[in-house]
């Protein structure tokens, strides 16, 4: 099983332009997160999704957005990036019924 | 209310020594706490998880030491070895609260052979 798969790995983007970092999960979770980990502050929740459809602000959304228009697709864009955005971002997704969180590899961005 | 305070922030301890990392919360409505292992370039994934209502947790080389009164939970990692090194992060969620996890900051532990 793929599990969690997230791209691209690596980004640098420029002030000001926009990207969407892409997550697909094949386990046919339910429950799906977006968390940005910066050093020495563990990971912070950006957006969660709770099934297709539904998608909630998590601790820290601002200049983020995202959708899940299917159980295995969770996007999460970047509007008018900022340095400030500049961070690793993970993707995980759960099943529901056991609370066992599964990872993406991470997508290191920066923003310059 | 909602954070979860790690300490320490890094760790070195000899091969076949006891490593211990602690963490705390306030929210006593937290009643699931688990541990992460991440490697450089990889997603954290889970290592043990422990609910309120047991004082200990044990896998392997791995324990999980729960205090509810304290409100503090610990890892002790038993004969650590140089691949135990990784960064560890504890967490909490209330399982009903659509299973967010609140975040240690992370401990990055080196084991010297």
């Amino acid at each position: 099983n793929a599990g969690v798969t997230q791209t691209p790995k690596f980004r640098i983007l420029k002030i000001g332009q926009s990207m969407t970092l892409q997550c697909t999960q094949d386990m046919n979770h339910n429950y799906m997160y977006w968390y940005r980990q910066d050093p020495g502050m563990g990971l912070k929740l950006i957006y969660y999704s709770v099934g297709a459809g539904i998608t909630d602000k998590g601790e820290v959304p601002n200049g983020y957005n995202v959708s899940r228009s299917t159980t295995e697709d969770f996007p999460l864009r970047l509007e008018l990036a900022a340095p400030s955005q500049t961070s690793v971002y993970f993707c995980a997704s759960i099943t529901g019924v056991n609370t066992e969180a599964f990872f993406g590899q991470g997508t290191r961005l920066t923003v310059v | 209310q909602q954070q979860v305070k790690q300490s320490p922030q890094s760790l070195i301890v000899q091969k076949g020594g006891i490593s211990i990392i602690n963490c705390a919360y306030e929210n006593t409505a937290f009643d699931y706490f688990p541990w992460y292992q991440q490697f450089p370039g990889k997603g954290p994934a889970l290592l043990i998880a422990i609910r309120p209502d047991v004082s200990e947790k044990k896998e392997g080389r791995f324990t999980i030491s729960f205090n509810k009164s304290a409100k503090q939970f610990s890892l002790h990692i038993m004969d650590s070895q140089p691949g135990d090194s990784a960064t560890y992060f504890c967490a909490a969620s209330i399982m009903d609260s659509n299973y967010q996890l609140i975040w240690g900051a992370g401990t990055k532990l080196i084991i010297k052979p």
